[in-house]
């Protein structure tokens, strides 16, 4: 089975906020990534945040990260149509390359 | 510029065939990645080269051969296509090997390879 764990799909309407939850296994992770897949497109990388810190905000984007439970989230304030893509959590193990969750796929209906 | 460019973006081709999928990266990265994404859309690790040697080669089947000319490129060659080699590969680069801070891995827009 995957290490990361994802919730498949998210529907959200247009303004409201998105949180895309992730659970990962591996405690020795150091660093976790959120991605950005949109139809037809490669990824984009979104943001990072160290296993050392608790919350990283960047715009319209806050992550929060929960190392005793193993959670990472991903919140996106005031979601707007061109946010609809899949998300893909993703966490770094023996430093050598990502482990991707299954993704979620988030809809914003107007 | 395209920072990570890989070719063809769309590959139909029949069972048993070779084909290959070239990547190049501008960026003058020292590491390179091949990740294969399913028709389910997990994303998984295939290769990795570091300055033309493999430092990760996962559990792929033989007819996967990588190859990195230079550390610019690397083109991945899969000998007789089965159908269920049907998905998106992704080719990637980072500055360094490893994933640690500040060495973001820059990806590909993936090529579509269907085996009918």
């Amino acid at each position: 089975g995957e290490d990361v764990e994802q919730s498949l799909f998210l529907s959200v309407r247009e303004g409201d906020s998105s949180v895309i939850n992730c659970t990962y296994t591996d405690s020795s992770s150091t660093y976790l990534y959120w991605y950005k897949q949109e139809p037809g497109a490669g990824l984009q990388l979104l943001t990072y945040i160290f296993s050392n810190m608790d919350m990283k905000q960047d715009q319209r984007l806050t992550v929060l990260l929960n190392k005793k439970d193993k959670h990472l989230s991903l919140r996106i304030a005031d979601t707007q149509t061109g946010d609809s893509a899949i998300y893909f959590c993703a966490e770094s193990q023996a430093g050598t390359a990502l482990i991707f969750g299954k993704g979620t796929t988030l809809s914003v209906s107007s | 510029d395209t920072a990570v460019s890989q070719t063809p973006k769309y590959l139909v081709t029949q069972m048993g065939n070779d084909k290959s999928i070239k990547c190049e990266q501008n960026l003058g990265h020292d590491t390179m990645y091949w990740y294969k994404q399913d028709s389910k859309k997990f994303l998984k690790i295939m290769f990795s080269y570091n300055n033309k040697e493999l430092i990760i080669n996962e559990t792929v089947p033989n007819r996967f051969s990588p190859k990195s000319p230079d550390k610019a490129h690397l083109n991945l060659h899969i000998n007789s296509l089965e159908l269920g080699d049907s998905a998106v590969y992704f080719c990637a680069s980072s500055p360094l090997a490893g994933v640690f801070s500040g060495n973001t891995i820059y990806f590909g827009e993936g090529s579509w390879l269907t085996v009918v």
